[in-house]
């Protein structure tokens, strides 16, 4: 059973390009959250998919968007790269239960860790 | 709005040494707790979590119980090993339709032979 998986591994990129992460959920799951992990910080909340459609935002700008595909695979993009914008990607994946009041767990990838110069 | 304290760190400690890393945390109603680890270049690995007051989550010996009262969900484990070096993160997330997880900062663990 395949866990959740993300790609690349790495990238570099120079401010004011603009990057598509990828990330593919674990087997049986429908949502897909991402984070961003800052070097010596906790992940902080980006935004989640379900059903195609984004449920939540975390205190991001419109610069970073998203994509969920009817596989559940998803994508980040970031437009006008910024150097603050340098850290580790995280993608989870969870299954909303039935009745869709229960939080599941989230089961996170390996990140992508991106770099802007 | 919702958030989550660690410890500062780092800590050392020698093998075989008991591990308290304190988590405190304020969030209306009734969040789920949760223990994340990260070992080196890896992504988070859930280690325990507890989903309402009292509850105590366990595994590979780690342990840390739901405290309503005091809003805390300490970390422990009675011997460490080296191989538990790595980041620990505290974090919750409130009761719903798969809601966000809110990190702590972390606390980096390190496990001298």
């Amino acid at each position: 059973d395949a866990g959740v998986t993300q790609s690349p591994t790495h990238l570099i990129k120079t401010r004011g390009q603009q990057v598509t992460l990828r990330c593919s959920p674990k087997s049986g799951h429908d949502t897909v959250s991402w984070y961003q992990q800052a070097l010596g910080q906790g992940p902080q909340f980006i935004f989640q998919y379900y059903e195609e459609e984004e449920r939540q935002r975390g205190n991001f700008p419109d610069r970073f968007s998203g994509h969920q595909y009817p596989n559940y695979s998803s994508e980040l993009n970031v437009n006008a790269l910024l150097l603050g914008d340098s850290a580790l990607y995280l993608c989870a994946s969870s299954r909303l239960a039935s009745g869709g009041a229960f939080t599941d767990t989230q089961y996170f990838g390996p990140g992508t860790r991106l770099t802007v110069l | 709005g919702d958030s989550v304290t660690q410890m500062e760190g780092p800590v050392t400690l020698s093998e075989e040494a008991f591990l308290t890393i304190n988590c405190t945390y304020t969030a209306t109603g009734y969040p789920s707790l949760f223990w994340y680890v990260q070992y080196p270049g890896e992504g988070l690995q859930l280690l325990l979590k507890a989903t309402k007051a009292d509850d105590k989550g366990s595994n590979k010996g780690f342990e840390a119980t739901y405290r309503k009262e005091t809003t805390s969900f300490h970390l422990e484990k009675g011997s460490v090993q080296v191989s538990d070096s790595a980041v620990y993160f505290c974090a919750l997330s409130q009761t719903g339709a798969n809601s966000k997880l809110t990190f702590g900062k972390g606390i980096t663990l390190s496990v001298r032979p």
